[in-house]
């Protein structure tokens, strides 16, 4: 079964900075892994989707990596804004199944 | 192109009683995932449907739990007999594709919150 943990749980910074958010997976064989946002008491709206055969993905100030090898996705934000608060979830999807596995998030909270 | 929709919002239920809770796709969309989401915890997968089928209920609680989503209208989960421990926000979410070898994008509603007195 594929297990996917986000660290760090929680993280704060000041307004401005650049910051990585980590996730990683316990099976390699996965199609695609898509990066989400949640604000609070609200939906989940997608950030950005890497299939497999990609190893990036960039929209605006955000960029997500996709290393299959080691089982690990990151999400790197550029030049932070106190709207970018909100928890980001990452999502693996097996070449099997027809689940879509979620980690429990990182809590992000950019002070201005 | 209307996002996911998803109704109620919230709704308020004592124990015994029935929930259904509403899902309507993204336009084009025949695919429909159910997830549910504890305080404090991750996004737990419950049900795959696609039109008038049930493909994967894995997640989903053997009993008092059923999912469906017929060919006309949309997709309804529904949980008899609430308890406290069903107070949770129930998030569906749609996408184009097949899932397994031909994944496609989620996207997701903005939820339904059952609370249950």
């Amino acid at each position: 079964k594929q297990e996917v943990t986000q660290i760090p749980a929680a993280l704060s910074v000041p307004e401005g900075e650049n910051l990585v958010l980590n996730c990683s997976f316990t099976d390699s064989a996965i199609y695609n892994l898509q990066w989400f946002r949640q604000d609070p008491g609200k939906g989940l709206t997608s950030l950005l989707l890497i299939q497999s055969s990609q190893r990036e993905q960039t929209s605006g100030r955000l960029n997500a990596s996709l290393d299959k090898s080691s089982g690990r996705s990151t999400l790197y934000i550029a030049a932070s804004q106190p709207g970018d608060s909100a928890t980001y979830l990452c999502a693996a999807i097996p070449n099997t199944g027809n689940q879509f596995y979620f980690g429990t998030g990182t809590s992000l909270t950019v002070i201005p | 192109n209307a996002g996911v929709m998803q109704n109620p919002r919230h709704l308020v239920r004592r124990r015994g009683q029935e929930a259904r809770l509403r899902c309507s796709p993204m336009k084009g969309h025949s695919h429909v995932y159910w997830y549910r989401q504890l305080p404090e915890e991750g996004l737990k997968f419950m049900v795959y449907l696609q039109k008038e089928n049930i493909i994967d209920e894995s997640g989903m609680p053997k009993e008092r739990f059923s999912a469906e989503f017929p060919k006309e209208g949309p997709s309804i989960l529904r949980i008899q007999q609430v308890v406290r421990g069903d107070s949770a926000a129930y998030f569906c979410a749609s996408s184009p594709l097949l899932a397994g070898a031909l994944a496609g994008e989620l996207f997701f509603g903005e939820g339904s919150r059952l609370t249950v007195l």
